[in-house]
Parts: structure tokens; C-alpha cells; sequence
């Protein structure tokens, strides 16, 4: 069973559409989260939810619309895509015996 | 603000060798610091995780340590092989996100 669940794993999308990324994890941790990898490789937070409230969110662009319907679910919408946003999405969990990532959602904008 | 820096930023090593992966951070508050390995287009899979009031942790050929007074951690790696060629993330706790370190990409050869 995979721990944290994302889709879709790869994403190719025209500049200003509007998309969603869903994440779901089964290891009933309370806080969820986004990260985002950039071309260089580093990663850096964007949101953190816990129970479903909005807890951290890290000077990102009000294209990017966090929802947590419940607390095993953090989905990511953005809308009006730039090609900017092309980068490696990566949802999480966390609990205090560590932070358990997905595998990544590669958005490609064009 | 934390930053977290990882050296050296590429490695490579024969294998059979061992080897150290260094951490630093800025702001010694934290709550845990997690390593982490990558592959080529893959998620992050965690290797150790480093309680605050520890001092080291070891899983089979991994053994992470953690100075927080002098806000260091170091990755050692026994007796490297090829499959432990990734790269490795080192990434610091506090109370509400994990900041990443830059990452040191490891190669390691027949």
C-alpha cells in the first residue's frame, strides 16, 4: 500500500490552463503538505495543512489554491498556468517519527 | 531564517569506500533533523531521522550524527556501492516545516 498517493505522476499542460494535483495518504498523520523542486533541485515548502486547517503558506502565488477536504487529502489547484510553474510537485505527511513524501507530479507548462 | 547547506555538492567515490556527507545549518531550534536519498526522477525516500536530544542514529550501513550547538549533522556511508549512487538530502525540523539542505548528488563506481 503506498503510504502517500499523488496523481497524476506527470502533467503537460498549456500556459494558462488550469489544473489540480490530489494527494491522499493512509498513514493517518494530521499534517499534510506541498513542496516544490525546482529546476536546481531544491526543494521548498509552499502549504501545510493540519486537520485540514491552513497552517503555513510560504509566499506563494494566489494561483495556487490548497484544498483539504479531509485530513488524508491536500490537493493542489493552480490556475492561469505560466511557465514558471514548471517544476516537481511533492505532497507529504508528517508525524513525529518523519516526514514520508510521494513521488512527485512533474508539471511541464508549454 | 534557517539555511541549511550541504558539502560537497558532488561526489564520487570507488566503490568499497567510506565516506561522509556533511550538513550545516543556521538556527540550532530545531526539532529534528531527517536524511533523505533521491534518485533520478524519483520521490525522497527517508533514511534516518534525528531526534533533538539524540546524538546519532544507525541504520544497517548509515550512520547519521547531529551537533545542534553547533548546528552540524553528518551523514556516514560504510563500504559504498553502486546503488547507494543518488543524492542525498539533509532536511531540519522546526515546529511547522522541514527547510532542505542543497542536496550532495553521490556517484559511486565499479
Amino acid at each position: 500500500d503506498t503510504a502517500v498517493s499523488q496523481t497524476p505522476k506527470y502533467l503537460v499542460t498549456q500556459m494558462g490552463n488550469d489544473k489540480s494535483i490530489k494527494c491522499e495518504q493512509n498513514l493517518g498523520h494530521d499534517t499534510m503538505y506541498w513542496y516544490k523542486q525546482d529546476s536546481k533541485k531544491f526543494l521548498k515548502i509552499m502549504f501545510s495543512y493540519n486537520n485540514k486547517e491552513l497552517i503555513i503558506n510560504e509566499t506563494v502565488p494566489n494561483r495556487f489554491s490548497p484544498k483539504s477536504p479531509d485530513k488524508a487529502h491536500l490537493n493542489l489547484h493552480i490556475n492561469s498556468l505560466e511557465l514558471g510553474d514548471s517544476a516537481v510537485y511533492f505532497c507529504a505527511s508528517s508525524a513525529p517519527r518523519g516526514y514520508t513524501f510521494g513521488s512527485g507530479t512533474r508539471l511541464t507548462v508549454v | 531564517k534557517q539555511e541549511v547547506t550541504q558539502i560537497p555538492a558532488a561526489l564520487s567515490v570507488p566503490e568499497g569506500e567510506n565516506l561522509v556527507l556533511n550538513c550545516s545549518f543556521t538556527d540550532s531550534a530545531i526539532y529534528n533533523l531527517q536524511w533523505f536519498r533521491q534518485d533520478p526522477g524519483k520521490g525522497l525516500t527517508s533514511l534516518l531521522l534525528i531526534q533533538s536530544s539524540q546524538r546519532e542514529q544507525t541504520s544497517g550501513r548509515l550512520n547519521a550524527s547531529l551537533d545542534k550547538s553547533s548546528g552540524r549533522s553528518t551523514l556516514y556511508i560504510a563500504a559504498s556501492q553502486p546503488g547507494d549512487s543518488a543524492t542525498y538530502l539533509c532536511a531540519v525540523w522546526t515546529a511547522s516545516k522541514l527547510t532542505f539542505g542543497t542536496g550532495t548528488r553521490l556517484q559511486v563506481t565499479l
